[in-house]
């Protein structure tokens, strides 16, 4: 049974720091893996897919890397800004079915 | 284009009513999902259907739970009799046809169960 892990639960870093979300999973069979966001009181905007056969995915100042074999995606954020305060949330497609599973999320906030 | 949208954005209702959310996928999407998260747990699947058809309904919790989709067009996800347990919020998604495509979510409606 796939399970997805993201560590840690709350980050806050100060404006303008690069910094690192991290996401795991336990079983490698998966199709992609995509990013999201959530701000608190509305829905989840997807920020990157990233295929299985490939290595990283780059939007903007955001570049998500997936490491299938070790069963892992980071998500790397560059001179983040308070606009950047949510949670973020990992969310894994396997090679044999539709739905997504997900991981808990990670709030993120930035200081002024 | 318009995205994924669902109706209401909040319900609260007493234990024992009926509830009925409605999404509207993106406009051409085959695929529509629901998905909820209850109160300090991660989000979870509940089905999936291609057009009309029920493809995968195992995240289902029980048969109080009935998801249509009339025309394979939008969908509805009734809830009768809600229990407390219920109460979260209820994501709806659509991708295009095909496997493994992005999928696009909605703005969710937050259901309380009293």
């Amino acid at each position: 049974k796939q399970e997805v892990t993201q560590i840690p639960a709350a980050l806050s870093v100060p404006e303008g720091e690069n910094l690192v979300l991290n996401c795991s999973f336990t079983d490698s069979a998966i199709y992609n893996l995509q990013w999201f966001r959530q701000d608190p009181g509305k829905g989840l905007t997807s920020l990157l897919l990233i295929q299985s056969s490939q290595r990283e995915q780059t939007s903007g100042r955001l570049n998500a890397s997936l490491d299938k074999s070790s069963g892992r995606s980071t998500l790397y954020i560059a001179a983040s800004q308070p606009g950047d305060s949510a949670t973020y949330l990992c969310a894994v497609h396997m090679d044999s079915n539709y739905q997504l599973i997900w991981g808990a999320g990670t709030k993120l906030i930035i200081k002024p | 284009e318009a995205g994924v949208t669902q109706f209401p954005s909040h319900s609260v209702i007493e234990k024992g009513q009926t509830v009925t959310l409605r999404c509207d996928p993106i406009s051409g999407h085959d695929n529509l999902y629901w998905y909820r998260r209850v109160m300090g747990k991660e989000i979870k699947f509940l089905l999936h259907f291609v057009k009309e058809s029920k493809q995968d309904e195992s995240g289902m919790p029980n048969n109080r739970f009935l998801a249509e989709r009339t025309g394979g067009t939008y969908s509805t996800l009734k809830v009768q009799p809600a229990e407390l347990e219920d109460s979260g919020v209820y994501f709806c998604a659509s991708s295009p046809q095909g496997f493994g495509n992005e999928q696009f979510f909605g703005p969710g409606t937050r259901l309380t169960v009293l």
